[in-house]
């Protein structure tokens, strides 16, 4: 199936540890995106990368440092994890067509903190 | 800060009906408006992305842009029990790298 996919679906950790969550996209989309949806629903971007080259990068904890190995794949890497740190995390993609702006979700990472 | 601003409901809307879901959005030089989907627990879905002054019509909905007055509208025609969702607007800052500023999300329930 083409699609953008995120592992794991679930997290549940400890304060203080370090955690990363996984991206992959097999759209051909050469922009990919994270977000962070809160307890109340709000949808806010964290980062965006363009072929592997970092494009978007918002008031976010440097705790929190995305990679992105090749144009297919995104990961988030999360250290000294704290309590707000819980939420549910989506990877985004997008094609780079000027006419064209629409990303599309994968299925999202709850993250819990404890 | 960009914004963008919706009624966070609950919409409620008899099964057949017509529901209409309203956005505002404070940077004027957008170009690009989407809405998604989200049933809960799931990620956001798109449905409709509008681009130019108007209506824009897909199915049973048809998303309305007036760049002027800064706002976009998506209806939902016949609206059926499944359509039960939170509908969040989302605004394109082209000049940000294509970042998307998201509203808080309508929650549109629709009783049979």
């Amino acid at each position: 199936d083409t699609a953008v996919s995120q592992t794991p679906k679930y997290l549940v950790t400890q304060m203080g540890n370090d955690k990363s969550i996984k991206c992959e996209q097999n759209l051909g989309h050469d922009t990919m995106y994270w977000y962070k949806q809160d307890s109340k629903k709000f949808l806010k971007i964290m980062f965006s990368y363009n072929n592997k080259e970092l494009i978007i990068n918002e008031t976010v904890p440097n705790r929190f440092s995305p990679k992105s190995p090749d144009k297919a794949h995104l990961n988030l890497h999360i250290n000294s994890l704290e309590l707000g740190d819980s939420a549910v995390y989506f990877c985004a993609s997008r094609l780079r067509d000027y006419a064209n702006n629409e990303q599309f979700f994968g299925p999202g990472t709850r993250l819990t903190v404890l | 800060q960009k914004e963008v601003e919706q009624n966070s409901g609950p919409l409620s809307v008899p099964e057949g009906a017509i529901a209409s879901l309203n956005c505002t959005y404070s940077d004027r030089g957008s170009q690009s408006f989407f809405w998604y989907r989200q049933y809960s627990g799931k990620s956001p879905e798109l449905i409709m992305s509008i681009y130019s002054n108007g209506d824009k019509e897909d199915g049973r909905f048809t998303a309305q842009l007036n760049k002027a007055s800064q706002y976009v509208s998506l209806l939902i025609r016949d609206s059926q029990p499944s359509d039960s969702a939170t509908y969040l607007c989302a605004v394109n800052d082209e000049a940000a790298g294509n970042k998307l500023t998201f509203g808080g999300g309508t929650r549109v329930l629709v009783k049979p």
